[in-house]
C-alpha cells in the first residue's frame, strides 16, 4: 500500500497555543483519514477527506487535503489538555496504510 | 454497549505458550481487523475478514491464526510467542470497505516474558 509519512514524531506545547501534524505522500491518494489515539486508548476516527483541496473544521480542528492529494494536514486552534494524544493520519480503503503518528502532549 | 470489545486487555504469558485473544463487534460491519502496534506506536495492518472470509493476510507469521465464526466475532490466536510478539493488539470492524470510519476496540497489552 502506498506509505504515508507523517511529522513531527513528537510536538510538545504550552496549553493555548495552536498544533500542526502534517501527513505526506510521494504518491496521490485517494483519500486520507485522521485518527486521535488518547494515552492508553484506542484510535479514534476523526474524519475521512477525499477531494481535492478539501477542507473540514470540528470545533477547534481543520483537516486539509492538499490540492495533488499527496499531503494533508491537522491544525488545533488554541489546544487544551483534552487535546493530548497521538494523531495518526492513514489512507486506504480495504486496508487502512497509518503514519508513524504525531504525539502531543501539553504544558497546563 | 461497547461497539467493538476485545478480551483479554491484558495478557502476561511465558514465551513458548499459546494464547488467544477475543474481538467481537455489534456495529453490523462486514469487515473485521487485526492490527498491531508496537512499542514505537507504528500501527500496522495483521489481517482482514469480510463477512468471515480472510481478504487480508500481512505477511504476518504462521503462528498468528485469525478465526472469523461469523461477522460479529475475529479471534486471534498465536502459537509459540515469542519476546517480539509483545505489542498491543487491536481489533477492529468497519462496514463498507472505503476506509470511513474504522471502529477500534480497547486493544490487549500482550507482554510476553
Amino acid at each position: 500500500g502506498q506509505q504515508v509519512m507523517q511529522i513531527p514524531q513528537y510536538q510538545h506545547v504550552q496549553e493555548g497555543e495552536d498544533f500542526t501534524t502534517y501527513c505526506n505522500s510521494s504518491t496521490t491518494l485517494s483519500n486520507i483519514q485522521w485518527y486521535k489515539q488518547r494515552p492508553g486508548g484506542h484510535p479514534v476516527f476523526l474524519i475521512q477527506l477525499v477531494k481535492s483541496g478539501e477542507v473540514k473544521k470540528q470545533k477547534r480542528l481543520t483537516f486539509q487535503f492538499g490540492e495533488a492529494k499527496k499531503n494533508s494536514s491537522l491544525h488545533i486552534t488554541a489546544t487544551q489538555t483534552t487535546d493530548v494524544g497521538t494523531y495518526f493520519c492513514s489512507q486506504g480503503a480495504q486496508k487502512l496504510v497509518f503514519g508513524q503518528g504525531t504525539r502531543l502532549t501539553i504544558n497546563p | 454497549d461497547t461497539a467493538v470489545s476485545q478480551t483479554p486487555k491484558y495478557l502476561v504469558t511465558q514465551m513458548g505458550n499459546d494464547k488467544s485473544i477475543k474481538c467481537e463487534q455489534n456495529l453490523g460491519h462486514d469487515t473485521m481487523y487485526w492490527y498491531k502496534q508496537d512499542s514505537k506506536k507504528f500501527l500496522k495492518i495483521m489481517f482482514s475478514y469480510n463477512n468471515k472470509e480472510l481478504i487480508i493476510n500481512e505477511t504476518v507469521p504462521n503462528r498468528f491464526s485469525p478465526k472469523s465464526p461469523d461477522k460479529a466475532h475475529l479471534n486471534l490466536h498465536i502459537n509459540s510467542l515469542e519476546l517480539g510478539d509483545s505489542a498491543v493488539y487491536f481489533c477492529a470492524s468497519s462496514q463498507g470497505g472505503d476506509g470511513l470510519g474504522y471502529t477500534f476496540g480497547s486493544g490487549t497489552r500482550l507482554t510476553v516474558v
